[in-house]
């Protein structure tokens, strides 16, 4: 199988600006989840989708928002683009269990760089 | 009550010795505990994971210690090697219809030949 894919690798936007990342689960996963990863705060949660609704999300303001398709495939959206965005944002997908923890597989992440 | 302490931040081994990565938590709601492998470039993969109803789990050179009294679990890497040398992180996870995942800060193993 084809693992977590993410769209685009790498990105440059500056402030004020927004930026759409795309994520594509592993064939058959329903659950997809989305984190930042920064030097100084390490991995943050942002959110989780299972089959197309936000079932959790993290400690982020509202400028941080995501959807999920009918084919499982996410998308997140941040809008009015700071500085302190620049960061690896990573996808995770897991299989349709859907009532228990399963194992997280993660994309290699879109870096995103705000000027 | 959210966090995820780890410990220590970085870590030098030779070849061949024992890496010994710690964590500590305080929501006793974390019923999941998994340990990932981060390669520069890439992202995060699992490695192994353990419930809080077995006290150690292990999987090739790699084992899970984990204490539920004192709230902590840590990684043990047995002979360790050169390309083991990468980031781990800890994480926990809630007990129920979730896959969010709390991490820890990180510690970067470095495996000299």
């Amino acid at each position: 199988k084809a693992g977590v894919t993410q769209t685009p690798r790498y990105l440059i936007k500056t402030r004020g600006q927004q930026v759409t990342l795309s994520c594509s689960p592993i064939s058959g996963h329903r659950s997809v989840s989305w984190y930042q990863q920064t030097p100084g705060q390490g991995l943050q949660f942002l959110f989780e989708y299972f089959s197309e609704t936000q079932r959790n999300k993290g400690n982020f303001p509202g400028r941080f928002s995501g959807r999920q398709f009918s084919n499982s495939r996410s998308e997140m959206n941040v809008s009015t683009l700071e500085l302190g965005d620049s960061a690896l944002y990573l996808c995770a997908s897991s299989p349709p269990t859907g009532t228990v923890q399963e194992t997280q597989y993660f994309g290699p992440g879109t870096r995103l760089l705000v000027l | 009550q959210q966090q995820v302490k780890q410990s220590p931040q970085s870590l030098i081994v030779q070849k061949g010795g024992i890496s010994i990565i710690n964590c500590a938590y305080e929501n006793t709601a974390f019923d999941y505990f998994p340990w990932y492998q981060q390669f520069p470039g890439k992202g995060p993969a699992l490695l192994i994971a353990i419930r809080p109803d077995v006290s150690e789990k292990k999987e090739g050179r790699f084992t899970i210690s984990f204490n539920k009294s004192a709230k902590q679990f840590s990684l043990h890497i047995m002979d360790s090697q050169p390309g083991d040398s990468a980031t781990y992180f800890c994480a926990a996870s809630y007990g129920g219809a979730t896959n969010k995942l709390i991490f820890g800060t990180g510690t970067l193993l470095a495996v000299q030949p």
